[in-house]
């Protein structure tokens, strides 16, 4: 079993939607949680940083972490079509320990 | 942008070749991370270097090496390459404590493909 699980996609959707992106953990020492999201031919950029459980929103964006249930998402309210790209999940144990990543979702918001 | 570059954008060799990779950190960002990203395996840390030093080692293997100099830049160097190689390579950088959990800034890549 993989220790960073994520839906492997692709996702469509059309404008206005929201949308959900998910991941799945093994292991119970992450403690930081972060999303990225990755546009086509570029390098990932850090979209948002929750630590320890609970919720964190930025706009459209929520970021959503249960420990308990070694389960993190991520909510894209009124999705626009300039959300279209990969999002990748990563997680860390510890602040000098590596990111480890899902494998990433490509998500398409259609006009 | 991010404001880190890497060189070359895409590479073709051969099998058994050698590369190197260059990457230029965000100018005052003293640590460099090194990641690979292919299809099936994902996005996964290499090596991560803070002020000239090596501070952590992922999933490199042994035929691969990098170093990052004064000036802070890196270089990844791949040799006896082999097909299963063929990768984006991707560089980050951040500027506080060389923690993972620093905002790392990733560059735009170098596309390796050994033929």
């Amino acid at each position: 079993q993989k220790e960073v699980e994520q839906d492997p996609g692709p996702l469509s959707v059309p404008e206005g939607a929201i949308v959900s992106l998910n991941c799945t953990y093994s292991n119970s020492a992450f403690q930081y949680f972060m999303w990225y999201r990755q546009y086509s031919r570029k390098g990932p950029e850090l979209l948002m940083y929750t630590y320890s459980s609970g919720n964190k929103e930025d706009g459209r964006f929520t970021a959503q972490v249960d420990k308990s249930s070694k389960y993190i998402s991520l909510f894209i309210r009124d999705s626009q079509p300039s959300d279209s790209a990969t999002y990748l999940c990563a997680m860390s144990s510890g602040a000098n320990s590596k990111l480890t990543f899902g494998k990433g979702i490509t998500l398409s918001v259609r006009p | 942008d991010s404001g880190v570059t890497q060189t070359p954008k895409h590479l073709i060799t051969a099998t058994g070749q050698r590369v190197t990779l260059r990457c230029s950190p965000r100018s005052g960002d003293l640590s460099v991370y090194w990641y690979q990203q292919s299809l099936d395996q994902g996005l996964q840390f290499l090596i991560q270097y803070y002020n000239g030093e090596e501070r952590a080692k992922g999933n490199i293997l042994e035929r691969f090496s990098a170093q990052q100099f004064p000036d802070l830049h890196s270089e990844l160097n791949l040799s006896s390459l082999e097909l299963g190689d063929s990768a984006l390579y991707f560089c980050a950088s951040s500027v506080e404590m060389g923690q993972f959990t620093d905002t790392q800034y990733f560059g735009p890549g170098t596309r390796l493909t050994v033929l």
